[in-house]
């Protein structure tokens, strides 16, 4: 079992490049989590997706898009970046049941020039 | 919404002692509150967590406890070691739209001397 993977580990984007943050998980977990991570901030919440075909906003969506492919993916989308969308993305996940615990991915760190 | 305040932002300790970080939370609805250990460059690992129907939980050297009345909650680590150096974050649960959310403190960073 891997558990939560992001793909790529680390990015660098040029302002207005696109690009899409992969993360899959094995653990057959319904609710899915992106945030972002910057020095100082803790970690915000971009966007989830509470079962599969359903995405909604968090704290911090603007700049970001989100498709839920299937149970497993999860995608981010930047249309455009932007240097202040320079951070550490997470990824987590969480079943339905039981434990509210939270699973994060290894990050992923992008850097927008 | 839910925010949630931590303090302090650093803390530094002799091996051997003890360490404690503060939270507070503003929405009485929150009902879950896990704490988070980071080590650096790595991901958030779950080390402790703590249900609103239960004042104080405790794991070998490390305990939370809950105050709902003043909605705030605390992680202990006693016999502090050089491995539990690292960013300690702590959050706290609301449902919203049919899913947990958490809103996390902004974390604290934990150096324990040798």
């Amino acid at each position: 079992n891997a558990g939560v993977t992001q793909t790529p580990k680390f990015q660098v984007l040029k302002t207005g490049q696109s690009m899409t943050l992969q993360c899959a998980q094995d653990m057959n977990h319904n609710s899915m989590y992106w945030y972002r991570q910057d020095p100082g901030m803790g970690l915000r919440l971009i966007y989830y997706s509470a079962s599969e075909g359903t995405t909604d906003k968090g704290e911090v969506p603007n700049g970001y898009n989100v498709s839920r492919l299937n149970k497993r993916e999860f995608s981010l989308r930047l249309e455009s970046a932007a240097p202040s969308q320079t951070s550490v993305y997470f990824c987590a996940c969480k079943t339905a049941e039981g434990t509210d615990t939270q699973y994060f991915g290894p990050g992923t760190r992008l850097t927008v020039l | 919404g839910e925010n949630v305040e931590q303090h302090p932002s650093t803390l530094s300790v002799q091996e051997g002692d003890s360490a404690v970080i503060k939270c507070t939370y503003s929405d009485s609805a929150s009902n879950y509150f896990p704490w988070y250990k980071q080590e650096l460059g790595k991901r958030p690992q779950l080390i402790i967590d703590i249900r609103s129907n239960v004042g104080e939980k405790k794991d070998q050297r490390i305990a939370v406890t809950l105050n709902k009345t003043a909605k705030h909650f605390s992680l202990h680590i006693t016999e502090t070691q050089p491995e539990d150096s690292a960013v300690y974050f702590c959050a706290a649960s609301l449902v919203r739209a049919g899913s947990y959310q958490l809103t996390f403190g902004k974390g604290t960073k934990l150096s324990v001397i040798p």
